[in-house]
């Protein structure tokens, strides 16, 4: 089974400190795209940042960036200088294909509280 | 540019009953996915429609059915409501060319079963 394992269900970090959500996937695709996306509680599901696995380099988006480890099938995300509105929580996804369509697949989430 | 937009935002439904979820894509894409998202947890993967078709489904019943128009707008029909249904109902849409594109969710469906 393809699968995705968040394995903090929740984490708080001072305001303007860094903090790391873990994320590990199972996948048989050789070429496949990796998600971080957040959920604030408005429910939107709102794209962080997205990492393709032929990639070597880490992807950045401003404050966010990933730690790619292909081999390992880790990709967590790194938030520096966190703020108020980053609270929210974070889903880390991959695409699986079948048949020429793709969805995605969710990791249970990783509730993150920033404290000012 | 419109981002996916949903509706109803919120509704409330007795058990048995049927409800339809609404959903127009983003501007410029033609596929939609729909996604059920249970309190507390990942959204899962529901069925995704392209060209008026269903193409991949997850593992739902046959409870649940879906509808794509000429306009790529969708619906989702989910059939003898059980309690356990009550959920964030999520659409997603996405552009089909090319392998990895960016999909984007609308603000969901809050739909409770009493």
């Amino acid at each position: 089974a393809q699968t995705v394992t968040q394995s903090q269900p929740e984490m708080s970090v001072q305001e303007a400190e860094t903090v790391t959500l873990s994320c590990t996937y199972d996948t048989s695709e050789s070429n496949y795209y990796l998600f971080w996306y957040k959920q604030p509680p408005s429910r939107q599901m709102i794209l962080v940042i997205r990492q393709e696995a032929y990639k070597q380099q880490n992807a950045t988006e401003n404050r966010f960036s990933v730690n790619f480890q292909k081999a390992a099938k880790s990709f967590s995300l790194k938030i520096s200088d966190s703020q108020l509105g980053d609270t929210a929580m974070y889903f880390c996804a991959f695409i699986q294909t079948q048949g020429g369509s793709e969805k995605l697949v969710f990791g249970k989430g990783t509730k993150l509280t920033v404290n000012p | 540019d419109a981002g996916v937009t949903q509706s109803p935002t919120h509704l409330i439904k007795t058990r048995g009953q049927q409800v339809t979820l609404r959903c127009s894509p983003k501007s410029g894409h033609d596929t939609v996915s729909w996604y059920q998202q249970a309190l507390g947890q990942g959204p899962q993967f529901i069925f995704q429609y392209y060209e008026e078709e269903e193409r991949q489904r997850g593992n739902f019943p046959d409870r649940f059915s879906g509808h794509q128009f000429p306009n790529y707008s969708s619906e989702l029909n989910v059939n003898a409501l059980l309690l356990g249904d009550s959920a964030l109902y999520l659409c997603a849409s996405s552009l089909r060319s090319g392998y990895g594109n960016t999909i984007y969710f609308g603000e969901g469906s809050w739909l409770t079963v009493v």
